[in-house]
Formats: C-alpha cells, sequence, structure tokens
C-alpha cells in the first residue's frame, strides 16, 4: 500500500521568506508523486511532478520539488513566498489499481503568507 | 484544449433529499474519470473511478453511488442525503496520455441541513 504523510497542517512564513512543505512517502515501487495547490473554494491544480530522469523538479509559481528516495522525500520549496501563495497544499503519490491509475493524497499543509 | 466542468457549484440540500452532481470533460476521449470528497479540514477521499461508461468503480461503502451514462459524464447520486455527506466534491480526470497526474474541476459546495 501507498500513504503519503505530510507534516504540519499549518505553516507560516514572512513575506519573502523561504517555503518548505514537508511530504514523505511510502511505497513498494518507485512511485511518480505529485504537488497540488487549492485556493479556497477551487478544484485543484497541478503544481509539479515527478515521474522520473531528474530528480529536482521545477513547477509553476516559482516552486520546485526534489525528489530523493534515500529519505522518501518529495518536500516542496520557493526561495522567497508571495502574498498569493497562501493556499492549501497537497503531496499525492500515483497508485495502479486496476485499470485507472489513483492518486493517494496527503491530508493537505494550510500556507499562510505573513506581510 | 481540455475543459473539466462541474454543476451546480453549490448546493444546500436537507437531510433525506435526493442528490445529483454532474461532470463533463471537454476536448478527449476515453478519460478516467474520478469522484472526490473534501470535507472541511480534511484531505480528499476518492469516492469513485470510472475507467469507461457504464464500468464503476467504488472506493468507500457508503451512501452515494456514481453512474457513467456516457463517455466524458460522470454522475454522483444519492437517494437520502446523511447530515455527513456535507463536503466539497471534486470530479478529476485523466487518460494514459497524461502521465498519471490528475485534473480536477472547479467542485461542488455541498451542505444538507
Amino acid at each position: 500500500a501507498q500513504s503519503v504523510t505530510q507534516l504540519g497542517s499549518h505553516v507560516s512564513v514572512s513575506e519573502g521568506a523561504l517555503v518548505l512543505l514537508r511530504c514523505n512517502y511510502s511505497s513498494s515501487v518507485p512511485p511518480y508523486l505529485f504537488w497540488y495547490v487549492q485556493y479556497p473554494n477551487q478544484g485543484l491544480q497541478l503544481l509539479l511532478k515527478y515521474t522520473t530522469g531528474a530528480t529536482l523538479v521545477k513547477g509553476i509559481n516559482g516552486f520546485e520539488a526534489e525528489f530523493k528516495k534515500s529519505e522518501t522525500s518529495f518536500h516542496l520549496t520557493k526561495p522567497s513566498a508571495h502574498m498569493s501563495d497562501a493556499a492549501e497544499y497537497f503531496c499525492a503519490v500515483s497508485l495502479f489499481s486496476g485499470s485507472a491509475r489513483q492518486l493517494t493524497f496527503g491530508s493537505g499543509t494550510q500556507l499562510t503568507v505573513l506581510p | 484544449s481540455q475543459t473539466i466542468h462541474q454543476w451546480p457549484a453549490t448546493l444546500v440540500q436537507p437531510v433525506g433529499s435526493p442528490l445529483s452532481l454532474e461532470c463533463t470533460v471537454e476536448g478527449t476521449s476515453n478519460p478516467n474519470l474520478y469522484w472526490y470528497r473534501q470535507a472541511a479540514g480534511r484531505g480528499l477521499q476518492l469516492l469513485f473511478y470510472s475507467v469507461g461508461i457504464g464500468q464503476i468503480s467504488s472506493e468507500v461503502p457508503q451512501n452515494l453511488s456514481a453512474s457513467r451514462p456516457q463517455d466524458r459524464q460522470f454522475i454522483l447520486s444519492s437517494k437520502k442525503l446523511l447530515l455527513s455527506d456535507s463536503g466539497f466534491y471534486l470530479c478529476a480526470w485523466n487518460t494514459v496520455d497524461s502521465r498519471y497526474e490528475q485534473y480536477f474541476g472547479p467542485g461542488t459546495r455541498l451542505t444538507v441541513t
């Protein structure tokens, strides 16, 4: 079984500070990993993904994440937080079940950006 | 380009009433379709997924059902709503070519009173 753990349900940073959102996964096979962002009362938007190849992946809005197999981690970072980054962030791992690939999501991290 | 629609956007229903939420996808063929529920302060729970017309897989036994009458249409239903059915319902899609990520609709906010 695959699972995702997001450490910290709430993270606060000052505008301009580093954003670090933590995600650890468990998987018996090489995982596909994703970060999604959700703004209030909206659907989820894909930020970035890791499937194969380069372990440092860049996404939209200046975010990036690094796949570290030895640490089973896929932490999300952004060098300088902006007020518009305030949202909920979900880490997810892809699982093949039957004829469809399913996503297993972490419980989410609410990011607050302080002025 | 592909787009996904959900309606209604918001819904307030009394306990015991029926429910029908609709999701449609445009710009792609034979998508995999998914229904998720997001309860207040909680993560996403996969409810149903479908790999084709009439093919529904249920992930969690509950008061809800799903149907796929057309290739790009996915419907979530209930005969009698419970208070615990309140939440934010998200529809999503993907295909083999989309490298396994899923694309989400705008969601439906359901409040059962």
